[in-house]
């Protein structure tokens, strides 16, 4: 397999509440990107963060990239229902393009 | 602003028939990758088309190829079927091929092989 690796791989909490999904990665990158997924439909671009940037807000999502450990973190503040979904990472690197397996978030109301 | 398509949305073969899955790019984007996403899993990369020709490959056999047209579209061709096969497959498009462009997904389409 290819894929980077993702922690919590599944995590539920209440509205309201923070979430915290973290990712490893194996490659030198050019960037690296969180996107969600929606009941196994197509992902969705959330943020992306440059391998000389360490943090990212973007709403309520921050990102953080530490690239001496070859990890970055999504942060979802004040979370809602409607955030229930699967979060993946992807490392944009210069010869591997690859996706973390995924975390499943789950947000109750 | 059209959004990335695919065709078809569900497709169900045998095992060893062949399968082309096609996709049409976000209007201005010049690049297509194309995924496998089992059930359960992250998707995994297939390979990428930038001016009709193969940038990219993940770890896929040959059995999996692929066609980029003048007009940015793509085809993902599958040969030989195995039950393995079945999956989402998943089309992004993004402007330049590189190091990991922003990428916009289609809605998969999904493939059951028996």
């Amino acid at each position: 397999s290819q894929q980077g690796e993702e922690d919590p791989q599944a995590l539920s909490i209440q509205e309201g509440e923070n979430a915290t999904m973290n990712c490893s990665y194996k490659t030198s990158i050019n960037n690296l990107q969180w996107y969600r997924q929606n009941s196994g439909r197509g992902l969705v671009h959330l943020i992306l963060i440059r391998s000389n940037e360490r943090e990212k807000h973007s709403g309520r999502l921050r990102v953080t990239l530490d690239t001496s450990k070859e990890s970055s973190s999504l942060l979802i503040t004040a979370s809602r229902a409607a955030d229930t979904a699967s979060y993946f990472c992807f490392s944009g690197g210069y010869n591997k393009l690859i996706f973390g397996a995924g975390t499943r978030l789950a947000v109750h109301p | 602003d059209a959004g990335v398509t695919q065709s078809p949305t569900h497709l169900i073969k045998t095992r060893g028939q062949q399968v082309t899955l096609r996709c049409s790019p976000k209007s201005g984007h010049d690049t297509v990758s194309w995924y496998q996403q089992a059930l359960g899993q992250g998707p995994q990369f297939i390979f990428q088309y930038y001016e009709e020709e193969e940038r990219q490959r993940g770890n896929f056999p040959d059995r999996f190829s692929g066609h980029q047209f003048p007009n940015y579209s793509s085809e993902l061709n599958v040969n030989a079927l195995l039950l393995g096969d079945s999956a989402l497959y998943l089309c992004a498009s993004s402007l330049g091929a590189g190091a990991g462009e922003t990428q916009y997904f289609g809605p998969g389409t999904r493939l059951l092989v028996l």
